[in-house]
């Protein structure tokens, strides 16, 4: 069974901060891993998707790299504003189903 | 287009009392997803149906839930009876699988629901 580790769970850091958030799963044969974000009271918001044969993707001050045989992937944040805060949550995609990690709860402060 | 919307987005009940979660997806989109977030368990999927059509329920935790797509407008997610343990975020989300499902599915705002 497919199982997905993130951490931290909570993350407080200042503003300007360069940070790495983890997500970790058991099972490398997957299709894709995605970096969502969540906000308060709001659903989920897709970052980042990289397809299994891919290595890593970027847009803006966030980058996220897979490394599927080691069953590992990481979210960078660059330069981190406090609109970034929010919870960060990975998910791996099989064929049909989004397994989800329990996310990093991150606090930039001024 | 408004995304995908469900009601209530606050839902307050006594144990043993009946719920009724509802979605409407993004029009167009023919998948539609159910999914429970708790603080222990993280986000789960109860089930999903494709076409209206329930294709995987095996995430729906007992038969106190059930979940039905009349139209490929409307979806409800049923609790009955309710217990404090259903107590948690209720996710809907949607997509039009052109490409996989796991790809891209945007999600509602969710309905927070507390069992007293």
């Amino acid at each position: 069974k497919q199982e997905v580790t993130q951490i931290p769970a909570a993350l407080s850091v200042p503003e300007g901060e360069n940070l790495v958030l983890n997500c970790s799963f058991t099972d490398s044969a997957i299709y894709n891993l995605q970096w969502f974000r969540q906000d308060p009271g709001k659903g989920l918001t897709s970052l980042l998707l990289i397809q299994s044969s891919q290595r890593e993707q970027t847009s803006g001050r966030l980058n996220a790299s897979l490394d599927k045989s080691s069953g590992r992937s990481t979210l960078y944040i660059a330069a981190s504003q406090p609109g970034d805060s929010a919870t960060y949550l990975c998910a791996v995609g099989n064929t049909d189903k989004l397994i989800f990690g329990t996310g990093t709860r991150l606090q930039v402060f001024p | 287009d408004a995304g995908v919307i469900q009601s209530p987005r606050h839902e307050v009940t006594e144990m043993g009392q009946e719920v009724t979660l509802r979605c409407k997806p993004i029009s167009g989109h023919d998948y539609l997803f159910w999914y429970r977030q708790t603080m222990m368990r993280g986000l789960e999927l109860l089930i999903y149906f494709n076409n209206n059509v329930p294709i995987d329920d095996s995430g729906m935790p007992e038969d106190r839930f059930s979940a039905k797509m009349p139209n490929a407008s409307f979806s409800t997610l049923k609790i009955q009876p309710s217990e404090p343990r259903d107590s948690a975020v209720y996710f809907c989300a949607s997509t039009d699988g052109t490409s996989r499902i796991t790809d891209t599915q945007y999600f509602g705002p969710g309905t927070r629901l507390t069992v007293l």
